[in-house]
């Protein structure tokens, strides 16, 4: 059981470009969740999958934000445009899926920077 | 709507002191609720966890209780040592299984 892994850990990017992370969850996990975590607060529910299907999207994710887990595996979430208020720690998380409230496990989050 | 609400930080204490860090919740239903820990240059990691009215959590000396009647869910350890510097989220899960978490409460544990 290697965790719950995300790529890049750090992207500078400037205002305008596109970004895309990803992540891997760890093996036999059903769900995976994305959240946004600013400077001072707590993290942020912004969508979750179980296997392939996007299942919530919080109001959070603009249409500027789209996530994928083509193949029930690692999943991807891209920002287009990305805006100064895009800067932020995005985190992955997943589950086994086979139950309710079940203990996710994080990963080390992608730090993104828009100049 | 759902929410978190925890004490500000930072909170500061010396070695072998008592800790108490207060978390209360508004959610419909019947949530689950947890404490992570994040420590410096680490990820969210889970420290304990109740699933129902009544239950206790409790991991490495912190400890839990699942207040249904006071919506709480205050952290507690006996002896804080200077390892356990870290950042803390109360959070509690709802609808499908999303975690809503407070804003987090920071802890300086000073030898």
């Amino acid at each position: 059981d290697t965790g719950v892994s995300q790529d890049p850990r750090h992207k500078i990017t400037k205002r305008g470009q596109n970004v895309t992370f990803r992540c891997d969850p760890i093996s036999e996990h059903n769900r995976l969740y994305w959240y946004r975590q600013t400077l001072g607060q707590g993290p942020e529910f912004l969508t979750y999958f179980q296997n392939e299907a996007q299942l919530e999207k919080s109001r959070l994710l603009s249409d500027r934000f789209s996530a994928e887990r083509p193949k029930g595996s690692f999943s991807t979430l891209e920002i287009q445009r990305t805006e100064q208020g895009d800067s932020a720690m995005y985190l992955c998380a997943s589950s086994l899926g086979l139950a309710f409230h079940e203990t996710q496990y994080f990963g080390p989050g992608t730090r993104l920077l828009v100049l | 709507g759902d929410s978190v609400t925890q004490m500000e930080g930072p909170v500061t204490l010396s070695e072998e002191a008592f800790l108490t860090i207060n978390c209360t919740y508004t959610a419909t239903g019947y949530p689950s609720l947890f404490w992570y820990v994040q420590y410096p240059g680490e990820g969210l990691q889970l420290l304990l966890k109740a699933t129902k009215a009544d239950d206790k959590g409790s991991n490495k000396g912190f400890e839990a209780t699942y207040r249904k009647e006071t919506t709480s869910f205050h952290l507690e350890k006996g002896s804080v040592q200077v390892s356990d510097s870290a950042v803390y989220f109360c959070a509690h899960t709802v609808g499908g299984d999303k975690l809503i978490f407070g804003t987090g409460t920071r802890l300086q544990v000073f030898p």
